[in-house]
């Protein structure tokens, strides 16, 4: 079985300023992760992923994260975020492969980015 | 293209009633899922069909039910609400019958329906 920490309900941040996600996971099997973002009132859209070859990968809206094997973590980053990147950001992981659990995704319990002006 | 649509947006039921919540996909998705997000939880698997014919139990099943009508649809049912049910219930869908390995894993979200059991 897999499980997903963020280790920050909650990050306030100033407009501009850089800020950094927190995730580790802990699985006995080789995993896939994610990170989703909600905006209020919406479902989840797909941030990045990481899913095979180099460790650091960019997504959507200036994010990317570093996969880090041996420390278990996926911490999200932005170098400078925005009023609109107000939301709550989720950090997920699927096992690898075929089998029972394929494509089944375990999340985290969400991390609330508010950015102040 | 309209993805994953969900209904109704909004619900909200007594004790005992019963209810459907529908979802769609356009995207000719093999796999569907529905989850429940609970505050400061994250979200909760609670059904999920990995293709048309076939449903599992996710993390969180008791008290729901599941129909997969054919590859589009994937139906959740709650034959009796419970308080404990008040929740925003998403619909998920992943996997196209011609991409590969690398679009398998994404799974695209419904708006969600949001459930108050009274």
């Amino acid at each position: 079985a897999q499980s997903v920490t963020q280790l920050d309900s909650q990050v306030p941040v100033f407009e501009e300023a850089p800020v950094e996600l927190r995730c580790n996971y802990s699985s006995s099997v080789s995993v896939y992760l994610f990170w989703y973002v909600q905006y209020p009132n919406q479902g989840l859209q797909l941030l990045l992923k990481y899913l095979s070859g180099s460790t650091l990968v960019k997504g959507i809206n200036g994010f990317e994260a570093e996969f880090n094997k041996s420390q278990t973590s996926f911490h999200l980053r932005k170098p400078s975020v925005h009023i609109s990147d107000t939301a709550e950001y989720f950090c997920a992981v699927s096992r690898r492969g075929r089998g029972t659990s394929y494509g089944k995704l375990t999340f985290g319990q969400g991390t609330i980015l508010t950015v102040h002006p | 293209n309209a993805g994953v649509t969900q209904t109704p947006k909004f619900q909200v039921l007594k004790t005992g009633q019963s209810m459907t919540l529908q979802c769609a996909q356009d995207m000719n998705h093999n796999s569907m899922y529905w989850y429940r997000q609970d505050p400061g939880m994250g979200l909760r698997l609670i059904y999920y069909s990995a293709s048309e014919g076939t449903t599992d139990k996710g993390e969180v099943p008791n008290g729901y039910n599941v129909s997969r009508l054919n590859k589009r649809e994937f139906s959740l049912r709650l034959e009796s609400a419970a308080p404990s049910q008040t929740s925003v219930y998403f619909c998920a869908s992943s996997g196209g019958r011609t991409s590969g390995a690398t679009s398998q894993e994404t799974q695209y979200f419904g708006p969600g329906t949001r459930l108050l059991v009274l």
